[in-house]
C-alpha cells in the first residue's frame, strides 16, 4: 500500500459525457501528478501539481483539466470522453522539494481508476 | 525532447541477473533516471533512482555511463515474484520538467 489513494476504481461512461477522478497523497506529500495508461499508448504524464500550483505539464488534451485543492487531494476532469479515452488513469504523489526538478522525485502510486467509455 | 526507449520483453530463469538498458539520448544537465516496477493492475512502485556512475540498493543496481545517454538497471539473482513490467523515466528540464516514460521491458522469470 503507497498510501496514495485513487476513487474510484472503476468507471463506466459513455461518449461525450464527463467525469472526474480524485486523488488523495500520501500525509505529508506536496506534489501530485497524473499519468494515463493505455496499451497502445504505455504511461503518459498528464500534469503535475505542487501545493496547489500546475508545476508541468505533459501530454493532457484541451478536454482534459485537473487542480489541486489547499488540503493537497486533487481532482482530473475529463470531458467530451471519447472511445480513446478508455485507460488506467494514475495518480502519483511525492514529498516534492520546492527547489527540486520533477525528475528528482520519488513518486509514489495509487492503484488506478480504470475508466471505460463506451 | 527526452525519448526514452527500452526493449520490449525479455525472460530470465530464477538465479539468474537481468539487466535491462533504457535510452534517453536526449536527457538534460539536471534530469535523474528513475526506474519503476509495475505488477498487473496495480501502480507503478519505485525501485531505484541515479544521476551518474552507479547506485545501488537493497534490490537492484543502476549503471550510468558518463554521457548519461543511457542507463542499465540490474536485478541481481532474480525470483518468480520479479516478473513484471520494468519502466524508465526521466525528466526533462528543457521541455517545462515533462516527464517521460520509456514503453516498459516485460520481464517474465521462469522456473
Amino acid at each position: 500500500d503507497s498510501g496514495v489513494t485513487q476513487t474510484p476504481k472503476h468507471l463506466i461512461t459513455a461518449t461525450g459525457q464527463r467525469v472526474t477522478l480524485r486523488c488523495s497523497p500520501r500525509s505529508g506529500d506536496l506534489s501530485v501528478y497524473w499519468y494515463q495508461q493505455s496499451l497502445d499508448q504505455g504511461l503518459q504524464f498528464l500534469i503535475q501539481y505542487y501545493n496547489g500550483e500546475e508545476r508541468a505539464k505533459g501530454n493532457i488534451l484541451e478536454r482534459f483539466s485537473a487542480q489541486q485543492f489547499p488540503d493537497l487531494h486533487s481532482e482530473l476532469n475529463l470531458s467530451s470522453l471519447e472511445l480513446g479515452d478508455s485507460a488506467l488513469y494514475f495518480c502519483a504523489s511525492s514529498v516534492a522539494f520546492a527547489s527540486g526538478f520533477p525528475s528528482t522525485d520519488t513518486q509514489y502510486f495509487g492503484p488506478g481508476t480504470r475508466l471505460t467509455v463506451l | 525532447l527526452a525519448k526514452t526507449t527500452q526493449p520490449i520483453s525479455m525472460d530470465s530463469y530464477e538465479g539468474q541477473e537481468v539487466n535491462i538498458t533504457c535510452s534517453h539520448n536526449n536527457i538534460a544537465t539536471n534530469d535523474y533516471i528513475t526506474w519503476y516496477q509495475q505488477f498487473p493492475s496495480q501502480g507503478p512502485r519505485f525501485i531505484i533512482q541515479g544521476y551518474k556512475t552507479k547506485v545501488t540498493n537493497e534490490v537492484a543496481s543502476l549503471f550510468i555511463p558518463a554521457d548519461r545517454k543511457s542507463s542499465t538497471l540490474s536485478l541481481p539473482r532474480v525470483s518468480l515474484s520479479d516478473t513484471a513490467v520494468y519502466y524508465c523515466l526521466v525528466g526533462d528540464s528543457a521541455a517545462g520538467n515533462k516527464l517521460t516514460f520509456g514503453g516498459g521491458t516485460r520481464v517474465l522469470v521462469k522456473p
